[in-house]
């Protein structure tokens, strides 16, 4: 148990659609990483935040936003659902705000299909 | 353009022999590199990690090994054990960028009885 939580572990929706994904870092990590996992591309990294504000982004769509709430809970918005969007999404949490010499905790996931 | 390469899908061991995984890399502004491991239903899992200052990183049965000029790593289980069987990635990251980490494609290790 790495001590990241993620909710829901499944989720099945519409195209159209707008859902929301939560993660709650390990104690003490104040860095959220968000990263998709589809069968073609592999584990990508979208977005992180660290203590409340945005860090860094990779190929995070403009469909799809996050934020980090002082409790240090972060949410994935993903509006607009597209059949491509099914995938793991994946969470991570580390202490510092980079992730050099830093590792990255990893949650279990959450399933995301779009019918 | 994929960043970090992992050019074997799938490898097979025998149990008690040594399991090589390799890595492959084309940005030169990578300094970091991990290894995570990935069980069907769960996150990755933390392995180990290399610094680009050094070429070598051991962590019991898991050794790292990292050539800058060939911009290739590679992860030794020894031995290997039925519990190894697993997904492994292969991650980098530049330090001053933050960007969050450059996964492989990961290369599922298969150890047999």
């Amino acid at each position: 148990d790495s001590g990241v939580t993620q909710t829901p572990k499944h989720l099945i929706t519409a195209t159209g659609q707008r859902v929301t994904l939560r993660c709650s870092p390990r104690s003490g990590d104040l860095s959220v990483y968000w990263y998709q996992q589809s069968l073609d591309q592999g584990l990508q990294f979208l977005i992180q935040y660290y203590n409340g504000e945005e860090r860094a982004k990779g190929n995070i769509l403009e469909r799809f936003s996050a934020q980090q709430f002082p409790d240090l809970h972060s949410e994935l918005n993903l509006s607009s659902l597209e059949l491509g969007d099914s995938a793991l999404y994946f969470c991570a949490s580390s202490l510092l705000g980079r992730p050099s010499y830093n590792e990255q905790f990893f949650g279990p996931g959450t399933r995301l299909t779009v019918l | 353009d994929q960043q970090v390469k992992q050019n074997s899908p799938s490898l097979s061991v025998q149990e008690g022999r040594i399991s090589i995984l390799n890595c492959d890399y084309t940005n030169s502004m990578f300094d970091y590199f991990l290894w995570y491991k990935k069980y069907p239903a769960e996150g990755p899992t933390f392995l180990i990690s290399i610094s680009s200052i050094k070429d070598k990183n051991e962590d019991g049965r898991f050794t790292v090994f990292l050539n800058k000029s060939a911009k290739h790593l590679s992860l030794h289980i020894v031995p290997s054990q039925p519990g190894d069987s697993a997904v492994y990635f292969c991650a980098a990251t530049d330090g001053g960028g933050a960007d969050g980490l450059t996964f492989g494609k990961g290369t599922h290790l298969i150890i047999q009885p």
